[in-house]
């Protein structure tokens, strides 16, 4: 079965910082896809990010990369230029067309002004 | 991005009633809805997962007859908890993802339910 490892619960960062969320995957699948998800306080689901595995290059969405490394399996985030309204539990999630969508634990992103 | 409401917000109960909480994708059509549950400062933990016009998948652990689900077009499915007991109260999120099994999975903003 597949696996999604956060092993940061929580990381901060001050405002117009740059932090990096790690996250690791376990799969034997060679198509599969990856995201991350952002849940503020609101709890709304958010999609951040989402990167297809047959490509090279990585994702990007304004101030959010992630850095994927497809040998090593890890999808890691990085937030540029941080501000307050990212403050959120951000999961980085897995799935592939053979499988529901595997989340890891989470980690709480605190960003101080 | 997509959109996917989610109805009611928030919904105090007594012990023993049911509870219906629909979810609607506004702008795509869903072929796949997936029904989620979230403890306090937790992962979200899979429930079942429906197809349009075919009975629910459920996880392992999940009662079936206890969580109902009914997905009868490609914009609605409903959750139905019965006789629904205070270890029911939780945050419980549903799920659309378009026709495409490759699709992006777009999240509702979750209903509150609170079993007195």
């Amino acid at each position: 079965a597949q696996t999604v490892t956060q092993s940061q619960p929580e990381m901060s960062v001050q405002e117009a910082e740059t932090v990096t969320l790690s996250c690791t995957y376990d799969t034997s699948e060679s198509d599969y896809y990856l995201f991350w998800y952002k849940q503020p306080p609101s709890r709304q689901m958010i999609l951040v990010i989402r990167q297809e595995a047959y490509k090279q290059q990585n994702a990007t969405e304004n101030r959010f990369s992630v850095n994927f490394q497809k040998a090593a399996k890890s999808f890691s985030l990085k937030i540029s230029d941080s501000q307050l309204g990212d403050a959120a539990m951000y999961f980085c999630a897995y799935y592939s067309g053979y499988s529901t969508l595997t989340f890891g634990k989470g980690t709480m992103l605190l960003v101080s002004p | 991005g997509a959109v996917v409401s989610q109805h009611p917000s928030r919904v105090i109960c007594k012990s023993g009633t049911s509870v219906k909480i629909e979810c609607r994708s506004l702008d795509f059509q869903a072929t796949t809805m997936f029904w989620y549950r979230q403890f306090p400062k937790q992962s979200l933990m899979l429930m079942a997962t429906s197809n349009e016009g075919s009975k629910a998948t459920y996880e392992q652990g999940v009662e079936k007859d206890k969580f109902l689900i009914n997905h009868a077009s490609l914009t609605l499915s409903t959750l139905t908890v019965t006789s629904a007991h205070p270890e029911d109260s939780s945050f419980y999120i549903c799920s659309s993802r378009g026709l495409a099994a490759t699709d992006t999975q777009y999240f509702g903003p979750g209903t509150r339910l609170t079993v007195l």
